[in-house]
């Protein structure tokens, strides 16, 4: 089974530029996490959804980002402008019941 | 306020014995679950093992188990018979019984094993 998709990979841009991460869940995944991982702060959550609908996006830093979930197989979340200090890697992972699965991670670097 | 506490930011162990990982919690909710994952080098974020706070029997998976101390608030990880493999972060982390997401995690602790 395919697990949690992310693209792409790396993505390395200049400060004030529009970044966009993409993730498509495992399929029958009823839940979508963005996570984002820093060496000060660690794993945090920007960002869930249960059935596409966003429930808690208390963790999302500033207005700068937002997430979108337009249908069950695709998430993205959006960067606009970017900052160095966006500087992470962000995780999408999807749960249907226990546990969490995620992808692979975006390295984001700003410069 | 729910929070993860993973005390060892670095271990060691030999080749082929068991080494424990510590983990405490601090929560007011009687509902909730534990869960480990391991982090390579490379990057990626594996599921080894979760616990429900109901659930009486320590969870096991293969070499991995998980000493549940609910009056402690303890959930250390458990590795038998290491591996070079396992050398890697591993993170408790926190989050609704039954439910795989909105994970509180700990800042991690660096296992290397020593052939």
């Amino acid at each position: 089974d395919a697990g949690v998709i992310q693209s792409p990979r790396h993505e390395v841009t200049e400060m004030g530029q529009e970044v966009t991460l993409r993730c498509k869940p495992i399929s029958g995944h009823n839940s979508l996490f963005w996570y984002r991982q820093t060496m000060m702060r660690g794993l945090e959550l920007l960002i869930y959804f249960n059935n596409n609908v966003p429930i808690d996006d208390s963790g999302m830093p500033e207005d700068r980002f937002s997430a979108k979930m337009p249908n069950a197989s695709f998430s993205t979340l959006k960067i606009q402008p970017s900052e160095p200090r966006d500087s992470a890697v962000y995780f999408c992972a999807s749960s249907w019941g226990v546990p969490l699965h995620f992808g692979n991670g975006t390295r984001l670097t700003v410069t | 306020a729910q929070k993860i506490t993973q005390t060892q930011p670095g271990m060691f162990v030999q080749e082929k014995e068991a080494v424990t990982l510590d983990c405490t919690y601090d929560t007011s909710d009687q509902s909730y679950g534990l869960f480990w994952y391991k982090q390579p080098s490379s990057g990626e974020m594996i599921f080894l093992i979760y616990q429900g706070s109901y659930d009486e029997q320590n969870a096991t998976e293969g070499r991995y188990s998980l000493n549940f101390q609910k009056a402690r608030k303890s959930a250390n990880l458990v590795i038998s018979a290491s591996q070079l493999g396992d050398s890697a972060m591993y993170f408790c982390a926190m989050g609704p019984y039954n439910q795989g997401g909105k994970l509180i995690f700990g800042q991690g602790t660096e296992l290397s094993v020593k052939p």
